[in-house]
């Protein structure tokens, strides 16, 4: 089976910095999918890694480590709109399908003036 | 072009009755995936097509839930005596293909109460 964690909820202020971690332990590993989720909202996708290191799209970047079972998720310059759920996901080439994602539980972001 | 949509987008039935969920995916995307999202729970997989055909069956709860494709496009969802833990919002993505990069695009969900 697998397991994602990740917290629950944190909070930031904006014009800020904020990293959302995630670990997984998975029987298999190919691909780890970052996703953000408005109130009401489908998930909108943000990022993707397979391998090791940091993958950069504007003021959001995703981390990876293999060998570790972990990711994070960096977002700078915060912004008012940013506040929504972050959600981690993981393609198990063994579980889940061979492609459908393993979600956690996601991470409530809130940002305050 | 247009996204993911899905129909109905809200629906109420009573404990034991069958619904029907659909999803019409992007134009020209192969794979489609059915996931289920409770109320402080995380998406849950249930089934993904590739084409018409369904690799993986095993994140359907119960056999009371199928699903179908035709035509590589429209999907369906149908649960069969529904019961009340049934009760959520259940979403559809496709994406190009399967596996590697390709990012799967959420449709606004069905939000799915049993009463």
């Amino acid at each position: 089976g697998q397991n994602i964690d990740q917290p629950t909820e944190m909070t930031a202020t904006e014009g800020a910095i904020v990293q959302i971690n995630c670990t997984y332990q998975t029987s298999g590993f190919n691909g780890l999918f970052w996703y953000q989720q408005h109130a009401g909202e489908a998930p909108t996708f943000l990022s993707y890694n397979v391998l090791d290191g940091l993958e950069e799209k504007g003021r959001f970047s995703s981390f990876l480590s293999r060998s570790k079972g972990y990711s994070y998720l960096l977002l700078k310059e915060l912004q008012m709109k940013d506040s929504a759920s972050y959600l981690c996901a993981v393609r198990d080439r063994w579980g889940g399908g061979a492609d459908g994602l393993t979600f956690g539980k996601g991470t409530h972001l809130i940002i305050q003036p | 072009g247009a996204g993911v949509s899905q129909s109905p987008s809200n629906k109420v039935t009573e404990k034991g009755k069958d619904v029907e969920l659909r999803c019409d995916p992007i134009s020209g995307h192969t794979a489609l995936y059915w996931y289920r999202q409770s109320l402080g729970q995380g998406l849950e997989f249930l089934i993904y097509f590739q084409g018409n055909s369904a690799p993986d069956k095993s994140g359907l709860p119960s056999d009371r839930f199928s699903a179908e494709r035709t035509g590589g496009s429209v999907s369906t969802l149908t649960i069969q005596r529904t019961q009340q833990e049934d009760s959520a919002v259940y979403l559809c993505a496709s994406s190009l293909t399967a596996g590697g990069p390709n990012e799967q695009f959420f449709g606004p969900g069905t939000r799915l109460t049993v009463l």
